[in-house]
């Protein structure tokens, strides 16, 4: 099976501008999760989406949101971009409550 | 409050030798617990699962002990080697998330 994906790999945006990321889990994985990791920080919780759904939400403001497509594909989107937002964005797939697969992120520079 | 606790300073180890990471956590009650492995800018790996009726776990130089009471997880790598060096993440599952420790780093020193 191929891993999961994340595009795209690098962007770099200005503050105030939005920005959406892409996640395709592996193929028959139902539960995507979103995680943001700074420099020296560990994997603060974004959301969780289960067929369509968003089933936990972690403590990042509005400006964060996801979705997840019929197909297990999710996207998440943060609008009106800070300074702060500049952070490495992974995206985890698994299927029950078994291990998650993590793709190889997105690292996003807001300038 | 609930939190899930691994050392925060670097453990360095001289290759060889045993590694020996700690993960402790509080107010959960963990049906398992998971650990990971993480190379700089790049996602997590997973490495180890452990249920909370087994008390240890072992797949090649790697063994992991969960232990309900003390509620505390121990990882260790034994014959460690110089590419054994990056940052170890221990995670629970609460309410279909996971909840993940901020990681030890280990640095294997030939």
């Amino acid at each position: 099976k191929a891993g999961v994906t994340q595009t795209p790999r690098y962007l770099i945006k200005t503050r105030g501008q939005q920005v959406t990321l892409s996640c395709s889990p592996i193929s028959g994985h139902r539960s995507v999760s979103w995680y943001q990791q700074t420099p020296g920080q560990g994997l603060q919780f974004l959301f969780e989406y289960f067929s369509e759904t968003q089933r936990n939400k972690g403590n990042f403001p509005g400006r964060f949101s996801g979705r997840q497509f019929s197909n297990s594909r999710s996207e998440m989107n943060v609008s009106t971009l800070e300074l702060g937002d500049s952070a490495l964005y992974l995206c985890a797939s698994r299927e029950g409550l078994n291990e998650q697969f993590f793709g190889p992120g997105t690292r996003l520079t807001v300038l | 409050s609930q939190k899930i606790e691994q050392n925060s300073e670097a453990l360095n180890i001289q290759e060889g030798k045993t590694a020996t990471l700690t993960c402790n956590y509080t107010n959960y009650s963990p049906a398992y617990l998971q650990w990971y492995r993480q190379d700089p800018g790049r996602g997590p790996v997973f490495l180890l699962l452990i249920r909370e009726n087994e008390k240890e776990k072992r797949k090649e130089r790697l063994k992991v002990t969960f232990d309900t009471t003390l509620k505390q997880s121990l990882f260790h790598i034994t014959a460690s080697q110089p590419a054994d060096s990056a940052t170890y993440l221990c995670a629970l599952d609460s309410n279909y998330q996971l909840i993940w420790g901020a990681g030890t780093k280990l640095i294997i020193k030939p």
